[in-house]
């Protein structure tokens, strides 16, 4: 139980387009998902926090009219990378969590960006 | 907000043998210390977590150990094997309540030596 399904996996945009990753909780509902980045051979860092039916909490730092989220229901939350430059290229992962409390986050497969 | 630091960045062990990884952690409120196994170009997958009102966690070969007072947890596994080879990472959070997201270590790249 408790899957979080992300795509697409790996996708490849020119400099100037948007792209937008789905992720998806397959067999829960989640009132909040987070969005990480990672880059080579670094850690996650969390970008920002994704409530269902109101606005995302963006972390320090992160643009949020670049890195727009949308979480219009209990079992989607998307990210929109607007405008994207190479600089952008990064390991994007969602997670949600399980529960309200005590049972935790599961994690996405990450989506590979690359910016050309 | 929350730092978690994470030790050693990279750990070369022969398989059979243990290996530990260590994290500190600075905010007194977290109290949920979960530890993923990332393979390259995966999402993390969790491997075990403990809660702060626990001390020691047990897994088959892994375990882990929180020390409040000290705001340190370690992951312990023994008789490591090959498909042990992976980047762990540590990460602390606050449960309950508000909807805090996680706070990583930096990471280590444990390499099992065959």
């Amino acid at each position: 139980g408790a899957v979080v399904s992300q795509h697409p996996s790996r996708v490849i945009c020119k400099s100037g387009t948007s792209v937008k990753i789905e992720c998806r909780s397959l067999d829960f509902q989640a009132t909040t998902m987070f969005w990480y980045r990672q880059f080579p051979k670094q850690s996650l860092m969390l970008m920002a926090t994704s409530n269902e039916g109101s606005k995302a909490t963006y972390e320090q730092g992160v643009e949020k009219d670049k890195f727009l989220i949308n979480h219009a229901s209990l079992t989607l939350s998307t990210l929109t990378v607007t405008s994207a430059h190479p600089e952008d290229s990064s390991f994007y992962i969602c997670s949600a969590r399980v529960g309200n409390r005590g049972y935790g986050y599961t994690f996405g497969s990450g989506t590979r960006l690359t910016v050309v | 907000g929350e730092n978690v630091e994470q030790h050693p960045s990279t750990l070369s062990v022969q398989e059979g043998d243990s290996a530990v990884i260590k994290c500190t952690y600075s905010d007194s409120a977290s109290n949920y210390f979960p530890w993923y196994k990332q393979e390259l170009g995966k999402g993390p997958q969790l491997i075990i977590d403990i809660r702060s009102n626990v001390g020691e966690k047990k897994d088959q070969r892994i375990a882990v150990t929180l020390n409040k007072t000290a705001k340190h947890f370690s992951l312990h596994i023994t008789e490591t094997q090959p498909e042990d080879s992976a980047v762990y990472f540590c990460a602390a959070s606050k449960e309950g309540g508000g909807a805090d997201g996680l706070t990583f270590g930096k990471g280590t790249h444990l390499i099992i030596q065959p």
